[in-house]
């Protein structure tokens, strides 16, 4: 089954301790990006891939990281979490960077930082 | 600048009823359009897509939209509500800018459907 699959899909922790939000697709896209879903502000994205070992920051990157070592895996960094980093995150993928792709979404990782 | 405007934050229906979430966005570009639904606790789906072919999109689970330029509006529509599409739903424009896919997403219309 094609799907993108986020890990944990929840977390509670505390100020400062740094986390990793993996993601993984098994559909050979090439464009990866990531997410935050804010009550009135719709998703907003935060970091995109095109390919291996090409990242670029998106609307809101300030205080996360992203790699991708491997086409199927797009891990989400926060070195050091802060409480306004609390939200639900998704991680996101289609084929190529085609416009009129859609894209196909994990089911979400809820994060409050306390 | 391109930006997205979901009328509507919340809409209630009654089961049966028709359904209208509207859209209106603004676009330098030739934009594609799409609509994404997200029940409780799961990502979001695609519904339907506009991209510069119909002008009436037809979609999932009886879902259409119809992009009408001129308006700069992409509305969604279902002749009859049912109970399983209580969800929240996303307009979404996309276009290509600076060799760069960009998306932006509206705030979201939460539906409710009533029996």
């Amino acid at each position: 089954e094609a799907q993108v699959t986020q890990n944990p899909r929840y977390l509670i922790t505390v100020t400062g301790k740094k986390l990793t939000v993996t993601c993984s697709q098994n559909m050979n896209h090439e464009y990866m990006s990531w997410y935050r879903q804010d009550p009135g502000l719709g998703l907003r994205q935060i970091y995109y891939s095109m390919n291996v070992e090409v990242t670029d920051k998106g609307d809101v990157p300030e205080g996360y990281k992203v790699s991708r070592k491997e086409k199927r895996n797009f891990p989400l960094i926060l070195e050091s979490p802060s409480p306004n980093q609390t939200s639900l995150y998704f991680c996101a993928s289609s084929p190529n960077r085609d416009v009129a792709q859609p894209q196909h979404f994990g089911d979400g990782t809820r994060l409050s930082i306390l | 600048a391109q930006s997205v405007t979901q009328l509507d934050s919340h809409v209630s229906v009654s089961e049966g009823t028709p359904v209208l979430l509207r859209c209106n966005y603004s676009s330098s570009y030739s934009p594609s359009l799409f609509w994404y639904v997200q029940h409780p606790n799961k990502g979001l789906q695609l519904l339907l897509k506009y991209t510069s072919a119909a002008t009436l999109v037809k979609g999932i689970n009886g879902f259409e939209a119809e992009f009408k330029k001129s308006e700069t509006s992409f509305h969604l529509t279902k002749p009859s509500a049912h109970m399983s599409d209580a969800a929240e739903y996303f307009c979404v424009v996309s276009w290509f800018s600076g060799g760069y896919n960009k998306l932006i997403f509206g705030a979201g219309t939460r539906l409710a459907v009533h029996p």
